[in-house]
């Protein structure tokens, strides 16, 4: 089946570590995001790719960083520098970027980090 | 920025009951996309709509792109518990700007 796989589901981490979500997706898209939600609260975004090997900053970047360096794979490092990076984070990725058709974006099923 | 703003924030009503909520905006999207969101999960998209005023249905949910462009309604007839879940609505200006996702619409059926 195509789509788009997070890993782990839950994550725990001890405050000042680093930590990487994984996202993979088959679905042969070019664009990927990731975007973070808090309870109650919408999706704000985190960073975007529009290609591979291509990256830019989404309206909270501080305290993340990621890479492209395959298609298919979009992984977030959360870093010490996040002052609260205890949240729901989700994965995405569009067919195409600049066409409206293919910009729809579907999401993974998530990922629940904890910072104890 | 641009802000959307979804009502109601929340909404518990009866199985069988017809459920409509909204997306205002205060300025135009010339795509809105509406997504479904169950606990602990992904959103998964339902409605996309691409033309002011189109009109758009997926089952028993229909979805409208309202002619001012700043707005977009969506509609569930004959509400059922695997209703349940939070709405979100998404609009994008152009095909080469980001989402941007109103509060959501949190909906509870009571059976």
């Amino acid at each position: 089946d195509g789509g788009i796989t997070q890993s782990p589901k839950y994550l725990f981490r001890k405050e000042g570590q680093n930590v990487t979500l994984s996202c993979e997706q088959n679905l042969n898209h070019d664009a990927m995001y990731w975007y973070r939600q808090d309870p109650g609260q919408g999706l704000r975004l985190i960073y975007y790719s529009q290609i591979v090997n291509d990256f830019q900053k989404g309206d909270i970047a501080e305290g993340y960083s990621v890479s492209r360096e395959k298609k298919e794979s979009f992984p977030l490092t959360v870093t010490s520098a996040q002052k609260n990076p205890t949240a729901f984070y989700l994965c995405a990725s569009s067919a195409r970027w600049g066409l409206a058709f293919d910009n729809e974006q579907f999401f993974g099923p998530g990922t629940r980090l904890t910072v104890l | 920025g641009q802000q959307l703003n979804q009502s109601p924030q929340s909404m518990f009503i009866q199985e069988g009951e017809d459920v409509s909520m909204n997306c205002t905006s205060s300025s135009i999207f010339n795509t809105w996309l509406w997504y479904k969101q169950e606990p602990g999960e992904g959103p998964v998209l339902l409605i996309a709509l691409y033309k002011a005023g189109e009109l758009t249905s997926n089952g028993r949910l229909t979805a409208q792109f309202g002619i001012t462009r700043k707005d977009s309604f969506l509609n569930i007839s004959a509400s059922i518990p695997s209703d349940v879940g939070i709405y979100f609505c998404a609009g994008q200006l152009n095909a080469g700007n980001m989402l941007t996702f109103g509060g959501g619409t949190r909906l509870m059926v009571k059976p």
